[in-house]
């Protein structure tokens, strides 16, 4: 059972507009949460993460958003660049544990 | 300066012939971790090391074994692998589990014939 979901598997957008990627998670224990970015051939390296206690976290170009009571994050980019073109997925975990679980991957596609 | 390595980075094997494949770390991380992603799917823990102490997923078939024989390196058996298992799996280190962010090699993919 998909605990993590990315329901968009691509999305495409234009060079300086925003992209918005969207998870939804189905485990109301999770607290903590976190945004990897892959490229092909290389492993997932991480983007930005967001505790429970916030409903906020920048960080330059990147904001990830998360709303508990709809069980819900999103992660802003703006302005988005031919270079974030990418697969970006969305993990969770319960703080005390050592799991993360992870969505299916939106794929960005930056058009320059 | 790679910091979690794997070989080989494209793994064929036989149907039923054991493979072994392997990840290396120079973050000196105390946990690491074996993933394996099928086509379109998120990526699904196996297994985790916290130093020395083996954490088994309950859903991880027997199939599937893991050696850590000291702390940078750690390998992933497959003792007879179907052709369910193909996949690319991914390795990654923390520092201390939890939140601690994880480090991941870019992965082997494992094609089974």
């Amino acid at each position: 059972d998909q605990q993590v979901k990315q329901n968009s598997p691509s999305l495409s957008v234009q060079e300086g507009r925003i992209s918005i990627l969207n998870c939804d998670y189905t485990n109301s224990m999770f607290d903590y949460f976190l945004w990897y970015k892959k490229y092909p051939a290389e492993g997932p390296t991480f983007l930005i993460s967001i505790s429970s206690i916030k409903d906020k976290n920048e960080d330059g170009r990147f904001t990830v958003f998360l709303n508990k009571s709809a069980k819900h994050l999103s992660l802003h980019i703006v302005p988005s660049q031919p270079g974030d073109s990418a697969v970006y997925f969305c993990a969770a975990s319960v703080i005390t544990g050592n799991q993360f679980y992870f969505g299916t991957g939106t794929s960005l596609t930056v058009i320059p | 300066d790679a910091m979690v390595i794997q070989n080989p980075r494209y793994q064929v094997t036989q149907f039923g012939k054991p493979v072994t494949l392997s990840c290396s770390q120079t973050l000196n991380h105390n946990v690491m971790y074996w993933y394996q992603q099928k086509s379109s799917q998120a990526p699904k823990l196996l297994f985790h090391y916290y130093d020395k102490d083996f954490n088994n997923e309950a859903d991880t078939p027997d199939n599937f074994q893991s050696r850590r024989p000291n702390t940078s390196f750690c390998f992933l058996d497959i003792r007879s692998p179907g052709l369910g298992d193909a996949a690319m799996y991914l390795c990654a280190t923390s520092s201390s589990g939890s939140t601690d962010t994880q480090y991941f090699g870019p992965g082997t993919r494992l094609t089974v014939l």
